[in-house]
């Protein structure tokens, strides 16, 4: 069983409907959890971090987090053309230094 | 810089070679960590350094992998006698803080093809 599991997608949702990406995780000992953004050919950037359980927004980004379930989501409303990345989720353990990630799941926003 | 600065961007090198890759992180990040994407797939964690310290190196897939960052700012990741499944993205990324709550920064990464 891999750490951090996602589905690769590709999910496809049409210009201004909710996107919604899901994240398992395996070690119930992981407390940071975060959502990298991956555009084709280029590098990951953060867009989301999320430290305890429930609901965290940020503009149009809304991260969950149920530790219990281990599981983490994030939201994207009012989905853009320009959301069309790989989105990778990610964790580290309490007090460890090693972000773990997901393998990403492909977006595509049709306008 | 104002960024996560890596050379070579792009590296041909025949089954055999050896590879240095290089990474400037931002400037007073303590943290500094490797990774490797193949195509598809998520970065894979290589090798942590917190300052000059290598606090991590259980990820490195064998020992022809080597990393330094001797004076805790700049790292090179060494390979050595090349194989076609070292192709991939060598990412690098720094991070200001040492604990597990830090965003990392990434490099636009280097991309190694064996042949």
């Amino acid at each position: 069983q891999k750490e951090v599991e996602q589905n690769s997608g590709p999910l496809s949702v049409p210009e201004g409907a909710i996107a919604s990406l899901n994240c398992t995780y395996s070690d119930r000992g992981s407390q940071s959890f975060f959502w990298y953004r991956q555009y084709s050919g280029k590098s990951p950037e953060l867009i989301m971090s999320i430290y305890s359980n429930g609901d965290k927004e940020d503009g149009r980004f809304t991260a969950q987090l149920n530790k219990a379930s281990q599981y983490v989501s994030l939201l994207i409303r009012d989905s853009q053309p320009s959301d069309s990345a790989t989105y990778l989720c990610a964790v580290n353990r309490d007090g460890g230094f090693k972000t773990i990630f997901g393998a990403g799941t492909r977006l595509f926003v049709k306008a | 810089g104002a960024g996560v600065s890596q050379s070579p961007r792009y590296k041909v090198a025949k089954r055999g070679q050896d590879v240095a890759l290089r990474c400037d992180p931002i400037s007073g990040h303590v943290s500094l960590f490797w990774y490797q994407q193949a195509l598809g797939q998520g970065p894979e964690f290589l090798t942590y350094f917190q300052n000059e310290a290598q606090l991590d190196k259980s990820g490195l897939p064998s020992d022809r992998f080597f990393a330094e960052r001797p004076e805790g700012s700049v790292s090179t990741l060494k390979i050595q006698r090349t194989q076609q499944e070292d192709s991939a993205v060598y990412l690098c990324a720094s991070s200001l803080s040492s604990g597990s709550d830090g965003e990392l920064f990434f490099g636009e990464g280097s991309r190694l093809t064996v042949l």
